[in-house]
Order: C-alpha cells, then structure tokens, then sequence
C-alpha cells in the first residue's frame, strides 16, 4: 500500500514563528504536492515538485517556500506564520507519468494564533 | 483556466438507496479524472480513478463515469450505508501535474 505521512496531525504555532510541515512517501514517486484546504474556497495547490531540488509555484504560493533535498521528502516551510495561514494542510505525491493516480496524506491541521 | 463544479453542495438520503453524484469540468483537454472521500478532518481517499480513454471505472458498490467530451463524470453509489457517510470530491488533471478539485458534496445516509 501506497503510504504517505506528514509530520504533525495537528499544530498550533504563534504569529511570526517559522513552521516546518513535513511530508514523507514511501513509493518513490517523483511528483509530490502541497495544497491547503479552507472552508468555502476547497482545496488550492500551493508549490509541487516533480523532482529533488525541483519546484514550481501553485496557486497561492505567497507566504510559503518548499524544500526537496530527497526523493522520499516534501517540506513546506512558512517563513513568518500569520493567522491567514491557519489551515487544514494536505501532502500528496504521484509517479511523475499523469496516468496515474495522486495519494494523499492524513493531513496537518495548523492553527496560528 | 479549469474549473470543476459539483452538484449538489449537500445531499441527505435513507439507507439502501441508490445515489448519483455530479462533476462537470470546462476544459475537456484532461488526462484523468479522480474521485475522493474525505471523512471530517480526515486526509482524502482515492476511490476510483478514470483515465481519459476510459467511459467507466467500477469498484466494489462504487462506479463513476467519464464523457470528456461534454465534461461531465458521475460518481454512482449502489445500496447506500451510513458509512458511506462522507465528503465527495472530484478532480481533473490537465495540463499541469496537480489536480483541480470540485468544492465537494457532503453525503449523509441516514440508518
């Protein structure tokens, strides 16, 4: 079974704080996605990337920076947590050939206060 | 740009009915279409995926749907339960390697 992880269910952090999310997958899948998912706005791509040291800006990028150093991990880094940030947070990851299906972790509720 | 809508928002049903959920996407150049769960507060659930070159994917109580051509797919529930009980959510996957999802239909099967 596909399994992918992330490092916290659930975060609160306080204004102004750096905030590391991690996300790890056992699969070897070369793409790998950071979205978050809000009330009435549903789920917005963030940044992904399709390989190590690879990335590409989503739809709401400002705010946020990602790390990929190895294959298997996927970091979502917010630079100076704001309230705006709080969030429901979601790591999914796929083979890099678009006929395959993505695969989602269980989700890293973050609330900044 | 892709935009993919669901319908309904909110659906209530007794047990043991059969039930049909809608998609619709305004760009038909996609790769794939998935269908997921979301229990609340819960990550998603990959229930069926549908490649373009395909019209139907089953599993299980489970079928969805594809006609690319006028955008639309559906998500078909045979005999429902209450533990079917969850948040439905579409995706596509165009030209980019993320999906663009629907906002979702909540599903509650009442016992």
């Amino acid at each position: 079974d596909v399994k992918v992880t992330q490092s916290s269910r659930y975060l609160v952090k306080r204004t102004g704080e750096k905030v590391f999310l991690e996300c790890v997958q056992d699969m070897d899948h070369e793409n790998m996605f950071w979205y978050r998912q809000d009330p009435g706005l549903g789920l917005r791509l963030i940044y992904f990337s399709y390989d190590v040291k690879m990335k590409e800006k989503g739809d709401i990028p400002e705010g946020y920076s990602v790390s990929r150093e190895k294959k298997e991990r996927f970091s979502l880094i917010l630079e100076s947590a704001s309230t705006n940030q709080t969030s429901m947070y979601l790591c999914a990851s796929s083979f890099r050939d678009r006929g395959h299906e993505q695969y989602f972790g269980p989700g890293t509720r973050l609330t900044v206060t | 740009k892709q935009e993919v809508t669901q319908i309904p928002a909110a659906l209530s049903v007794p047990e043991g009915e059969n039930l049909v959920l809608n998609c619709s996407f305004t760009d038909s150049a996609i790769y794939n279409l998935q269908w997921f769960r979301q229990d609340p507060g819960k990550g998603l659930t990959s229930l069926l995926l549908i490649q373009s070159s395909q019209r139907e994917q089953t599993s299980g109580r489970l079928n969805a749907s594809l006609d690319k051509s006028s955008g639309r797919s559906t998500l078909y529930i045979a005999a429902s339960q209450p533990g079917d009980s969850a948040t439905y959510l579409c995706a596509v996957l165009g030209g980019r390697r993320a999906l663009t999802f629907g906002s979702g239909t909540r599903l509650q099967v009442q016992p």
